[in-house]
């Protein structure tokens, strides 16, 4: 198994710009979690999805982020129009539906805006 | 006040030496108890995870959790450089998938 696949690994845009992270969860998984990570503010989870279906958006910290999740095998997070304070690893993971033994995260994408 | 308190370190010990990491958590709901192990620019990888209280074992790793006290625990016996990372603590109440993670605590094993 190739684990959960994030794209791109790096991502620098300027300010005001759209950007659009992209996840490839593990096959058979049933929930999908957007986490953003800081040094300030640690993990910090944004939405998650089971079985495609946004279940708790909360963490979305402004209507500048939104994210999708149009099959079991593929999910976006995109930031329109992207800030300078956007600036940060974000992490997808995924788990299986039974019982709650962990996640398992992609390898992240480094996003910086200028 | 945060759900889960983690202290961040830096915290840096001798090759062999006993590593003791801990988390404690207000929210008595609480059931299922996770360490994850960060490298430097990798994602976070579950290194153990334990069901309400107990011991749990896994070659050099121990995890402990006192329900009672609201405390966990993770201990690394005979550590070794390759253990130099952050490890963050997690847990979450049963019947919800929504992890709560800790701040994390940098560990630094010196050769």
């Amino acid at each position: 198994d190739a684990g959960v696949i994030q794209s791109p690994r790096h991502e620098v845009t300027e300010m005001g710009q759209e950007v659009t992270l992209r996840c490839k969860p593990i096959s058979g998984h049933d929930y999908l979690f957007w986490y953003r990570q800081t040094m300030m503010r640690g993990l910090e989870l944004l939405i998650y999805f089971n079985n495609n279906v946004p279940i708790d958006d909360s963490g979305m910290p402004e209507d500048r982020f939104s994210a999708k999740m149009p099959n079991a095998s593929f999910s976006t997070l995109k930031i329109q129009p992207s800030e300078p304070r956007d600036s940060a690893v974000y992490f997808c993971a995924s788990s299986i539906q039974t019982g709650n033994y962990g996640y398992t995260f992609g390898s992240g994408t480094r996003l910086t805006v200028v | 006040q945060k759900e889960v308190e983690q202290d961040p370190g830096p915290l840096s010990v001798p090759e062999g030496a006993i590593v003791s990491l801990n988390c404690t958590y207000s929210n008595s709901a609480f059931q299922y108890f996770m360490w994850y192990r960060q490298y430097s620019r990798k994602g976070p990888e579950l290194l153990m995870y334990t069901y309400s209280s107990g011991n749990k074992e896994d070659g050099r790793f121990t995890a402990q959790v006192d329900k009672s006290s609201k405390y966990i625990s993770l201990f690394i016996r005979d550590s070794q450089p390759s253990d130099s990372a952050t490890y963050l603590c997690a847990m979450s109440a049963s019947g919800d998938y929504k992890l709560s993670f800790g701040a994390g605590t940098t560990v630094t094993v010196r050769a």
